[in-house]
């Protein structure tokens, strides 16, 4: 069956190091957006992609890449780790044939000490 | 500027009973309103969409019903089970192949025996 997988799913890293999550699916999605799920401010969009070679800001975009070598993955990387990062991360995916479903990955819970 | 306003963030109703949380939305652009379950430990899925061409829609005990000129739109749990606790999230979109969603803040519902 198709899926969208993260790794990992937990992470603890320090102050400044750069951390890279990964992000995997098998739908042959053009559409993947990262967001992150802080409490008392929902999901927030990250960065996302509509294809490879295409990235875009989202809107806490701050401290954040992304690169789309393929259709199947698109890796988020945090260039030096803040304790402001400390959240969960989602990955998803969309057709953009009209269906307008975001798919969902598991998450990964990342700890910035 | 929070695009979608989302209430309460936090709900407990009795087994038996009608949940309701309650969206609103700012951009007239907005024509795709999902509404996402999201049980803790797992990534978001979607329940249920509405265009805005249709006030109300209805899958099994979930009901999405819609009020374009008062940009908001609701959703209703009826006869709520203990299965339903979850985080809810409303949102919204510009369709058209690029589905870049904009998420509420979340609303916790607490299903009790």
């Amino acid at each position: 069956d198709a899926e969208i997988t993260q790794s990992p799913r937990h992470k603890i890293t320090e102050t400044g190091r750069q951390v890279t999550l990964a992000c995997h699916q098998t739908w042959n999605h053009n559409n993947m957006f990262w967001y992150r799920q802080d409490l008392g401010h929902g999901l927030r969009l990250i960065h996302y992609s509509y294809g490879v070679q295409d990235t875009n800001k989202g809107e806490v975009s701050d401290g954040y890449s992304v690169s789309r070598s393929n259709t199947e993955d698109l890796p988020l990387t945090l260039e030096s780790a803040a304790s402001s990062q400390t959240s969960v991360y989602f990955c998803a995916s969309s057709d953009p044939g009209g269906r307008d479903t975001q798919y969902f990955g598991p998450g990964t819970r990342l700890t910035v000490l | 500027q929070q695009q979608v306003k989302q209430s309460p963030q936090s709900l407990i109703v009795q087994k038996g009973g009608i949940s309701i949380i309650n969206c609103a939305y700012e951009n007239t652009a907005f024509d795709y309103f999902p509404w996402y379950q999201q049980f803790p430990g797992k990534g978001p899925a979607l329940l249920i969409a509405i265009r805005p061409d249709v006030s109300e829609k209805k899958e099994g005990r979930f009901t999405i019903s819609f009020n374009k000129s008062a940009k908001q739109f609701s959703l209703h749990i009826m006869d709520s089970q203990p299965g339903d606790s979850a985080t809810y999230f409303c949102a919204a979109a510009n369709s058209g192949g690029y589905q870049k969603v904009t998420f509420g803040i979340g609303t916790k519902l607490q299903v009790i025996p």
